[in-house]
């Protein structure tokens, strides 16, 4: 079956423009989670949803940064003002039901993000 | 507090060699912990992950892991590299008290020589 997608795969913006980053995940999967990777660096963790509700938030880097996620399928991660420090790779991962500590993220291909 | 360490930005081994990643996490209770690959221009996959059910992992690709409390660690291992093993991998730990978080270590590249 499909995987998880994410639009655009690659998306060029000018310093103070906002942007959407759209995630697909695997159909049927209540959990999605949205990363960010820089470039020579780790994941870092952004935001986590179950069904439509995120838990915890704590994750976003500034208050420019906010996500959203309908119907317990698509999400946006929305980035105001854009800033050079968010240039980076988005990534979108979604997990089945069931306890998400022990549940394997099935990862999108990410969207890169360079902000001039 | 949780973390990850991954003790090696990088590892380079000859094909057919032992390999050893190492990870050591921190966490106040028994953590869900996982090992993924991310090869070039491909997305990550997981490689294999402890939920307490026994403390050695086996995976795909011949790769295992084996959770030690008492030294906190993490570590991958394959007892022969292949060519195609050369990629970065990261350990990861989860957190489900108090809010869910995805911890990432920091990543380490295998390199594969002929």
């Amino acid at each position: 079956g499909a995987g998880v997608s994410q639009s655009p795969s690659n998306k060029v913006t000018e310093k103070g423009k906002d942007v959407e980053l759209r995630c697909d995940p695997i159909s049927g999967h209540t959990a999605l989670y949205w990363y960010r990777q820089s470039l020579g660096q780790g994941l870092e963790f952004l935001i986590y949803f179950q069904g439509n509700s995120a838990p915890d938030k704590s994750g976003l880097p500034s208050d420019r940064f906010s996500a959203e996620r309908t119907g317990g399928s698509v999400s946006t991660l929305t980035i105001q003002r854009t800033q050079q420090e968010d240039s980076a790779v988005y990534l979108c991962a979604s997990s089945p039901p069931g306890l998400n500590n022990y549940n394997e993220q099935f990862f999108g291909p990410g969207t890169r993000l360079t902000v001039l | 507090a949780q973390s990850v360490t991954q003790l090696d930005s990088h590892v380079s081994v000859s094909e057919g060699t032992p390999v050893l990643l190492r990870c050591n996490y921190s966490s106040s209770y028994s953590p869900s912990l996982f090992w993924y690959v991310q090869h070039p221009n491909k997305g990550l996959q997981l490689l294999l992950k402890y939920t307490s059910a026994a403390t050695l992992v086996k995976g795909i690709n011949g790769f295992e892991a084996e959770f030690k409390k008492s030294e906190t660690s993490f570590h991958l291992t394959k007892p022969s590299a292949h060519m195609s093993d050369a990629a970065e991998y990261f350990c990861v730990v989860t957190k489900n008290t108090g809010g869910f978080k995805t911890i990432f270590g920091a990543g380490t590249r295998l390199f594969v020589k002929a």
